[in-house]
C-alpha cells in the first residue's frame, strides 16, 4: 500500500520568511496530494491540493509542487506570518483511501 | 448545510466499557471515513466506507467496529474500551468520483476526544 513521509516533524521560521516542508510517496499509481493545516484543538482543513497532471499550483502565499519521476511533493509558504503556525499534513491519494504524512509543526516566530 | 457532525465531543470511558461514536453528514458524499488522531501525532485510519453498505478496515481497526446503513451515518462502535484507545477521533467525508478522475476532498467533524481511564 501507499507510504507518506513528511519532514521535517517541526519547523521555526521568523516571521517573513519562508516555509519547506517535503512529502515523499512510495506508490506511483498515487495521483492526488493535497496539504491539510490543523490549527490547535481543530480539526484539519484543505488548504492546497495538486493533481499528478501539474507540476505546480499557486494560491496567494501558499505553493504546491510535485515531481512525479522522484515521488515527492512540496508545501512552500512564502511570507510567513503568525497565522500560518499550525499542523501540516500532507497525503496521497491513489488506489487506496487517503495516507496521510506524520505532520509537521510549524511554528512561526514574531 | 452542517457538513459533518460528530457526537460526543468529549467522554471519558471506564475500561471494559463499550460506547458508540455518532457520525453523520448532510452533503452525499459517498465515502466515510474514521480517523484517530494521538498526541502530538498524525492521522491514522481506522475504518472507511465507500458506500450505505460497505465498510473496510484501515490501518489500525483492531478495538473498533463499524456499519453504514445509511449514506448520511457512519457509527464507530468501541468495544471493551482500553487506555490505548485515549485519542481524538475525527470522522470525516468525501465525494470521490472513479478512481484517477479528480480530488477527494476531506470535510472533517469537529473532532471528539476519548478518554479511557
Amino acid at each position: 500500500g501507499e507510504n507518506v513521509e513528511q519532514h521535517p516533524s517541526t519547523l521555526s521560521v521568523q516571521e517573513g520568511d519562508s516555509a519547506v516542508i517535503k512529502c515523499t510517496y512510495s506508490d506511483s499509481a498515487s495521483n492526488y496530494f493535497p496539504w491539510y493545516k490543523q490549527e490547535l484543538g481543530k480539526r484539519p482543513q484543505l488548504i492546497i491540493d495538486i493533481r499528478s497532471n501539474v507540476g505546480e499550483k499557486k494560491d496567494q502565499r501558499i505553493a504546491v509542487t510535485l515531481n512525479k519521476t522522484a515521488k515527492h511533493f512540496s508545501l512552500h509558504i512564502t511570507e510567513t506570518q503568525p497565522e500560518d503556525s499550525a499542523v501540516y499534513f500532507c497525503a496521497a491519494l491513489g488506489n487506496t483511501p487517503l495516507v496521510f504524512g506524520k505532520g509537521t509543526r510549524l511554528s512561526v516566530i514574531a | 448545510n452542517a457538513g459533518v457532525t460528530q457526537t460526543p465531543k468529549f467522554r471519558i470511558l471506564k475500561i471494559g466499557q463499550s460506547m458508540t461514536l455518532q457520525c453523520t453528514q448532510d452533503m452525499n458524499h459517498n465515502y466515510m471515513y474514521w480517523y484517530r488522531q494521538d498526541p502530538g501525532m498524525g492521522l491514522k485510519l481506522i475504518y472507511y466506507s465507500v458506500g450505505a453498505g460497505i465498510t473496510d478496515k484501515g490501518e489500525v481497526p483492531n478495538g473498533y467496529n463499524v456499519s453504514r446503513s445509511t449514506t448520511e451515518d457512519f457509527p464507530l462502535r468501541l468495544e471493551l474500551a482500553a487506555p490505548s484507545q485515549t485519542s481524538v477521533y475525527f470522522c470525516a467525508s468525501s465525494y470521490l468520483k472513479p478512481p484517477g478522475s479528480g480530488a477527494n476532498v476531506l470535510t472533517f467533524g469537529a473532532g471528539s476526544r476519548l478518554t479511557v481511564l
